[in-house]
């Protein structure tokens, strides 16, 4: 039961360039939330689904899309990578109580 | 937007000692509360949750929420070191998603 796994772990893009971090989960959630986390700062929602097929933005949806086709699966991809979106990147599942469970991060750095 | 304020901190207390967390949420019908700990490079993990007034203990952590002052905080007791780290303040909005804090640091001293 590896709950929530995130690839990659690290990587470095140039700006204008695009890429998809991965989530998946093996608790059977349905809803999954993707979270940015800049350096001294709380977790800002980028996006979150309630299920496969349906998705909704959250606060800082900009820059970032999303697609839900499985339960277990929940990527973010970004499309023309800017500075301003060099941060940690949190995928996380919502559980029993409404209790979220996070996976261990992504570190993105864009130059 | 609705907001969740917390002192960033650093909190420092030595160990031994009590270490009070505070944070107070703006959605007055929020109704469900977490408190988050993270140490440094790692993800989020649940401490504990809190849905009604008043006080909740599990183990040397209480939780305490107040609805009509919209407060909610964490007492650490008999704090150690190993309590070190930034604790997260979280309020779920309209059911559907967490909304936190910038979090508070804890630095307990040996």
């Amino acid at each position: 039961n590896a709950g929530v796994t995130q690839t990659p772990k690290f990587r470095i893009l140039k700006i204008g360039q695009s890429m998809t971090l991965q989530c998946t989960q093996d608790m059977n959630h349905n809803y999954m939330y993707w979270y940015r986390q800049d350096p001294g700062m709380g977790l800002k929602l980028i996006y979150y689904s309630v299920g496969a097929g349906i998705t909704d933005k959250g606060e800082v949806p900009n820059g970032y899309n999303v697609s839900r086709s499985t339960t277990e699966d929940f990527p973010l991809r970004l499309e023309l990578a800017a500075p301003s979106q060099t941060s940690v990147y949190f995928c996380a599942t919502r559980g029993v109580q409404e209790t979220q469970y996070f996976g261990p991060g992504t570190r993105l750095l864009v130059l | 937007q609705k907001e969740v304020e917390q002192n960033s901190g650093p909190l420092s207390v030595p160990e031994g000692a009590i270490a009070s967390l505070n944070c107070t949420y703006s959605d007055r019908g929020s109704q469900s509360f977490f408190w988050y700990r993270q140490y440094s490079g790692k993800s989020p993990e649940l401490i504990m949750f809190i849905y009604s007034n008043g006080d909740k203990e599990d183990g040397r952590f209480t939780a305490q929420l107040n609805k009509a002052s919209q407060y909610v905080s964490l007492l650490i007791r008999d704090s150690q070191p190993s309590d070190s780290a930034t604790y997260l303040c979280a309020v779920l909005q309209a059911g559907t998603a967490l909304i936190f804090g910038k979090g508070t640091t804890l630095s307990v001293s040996s």
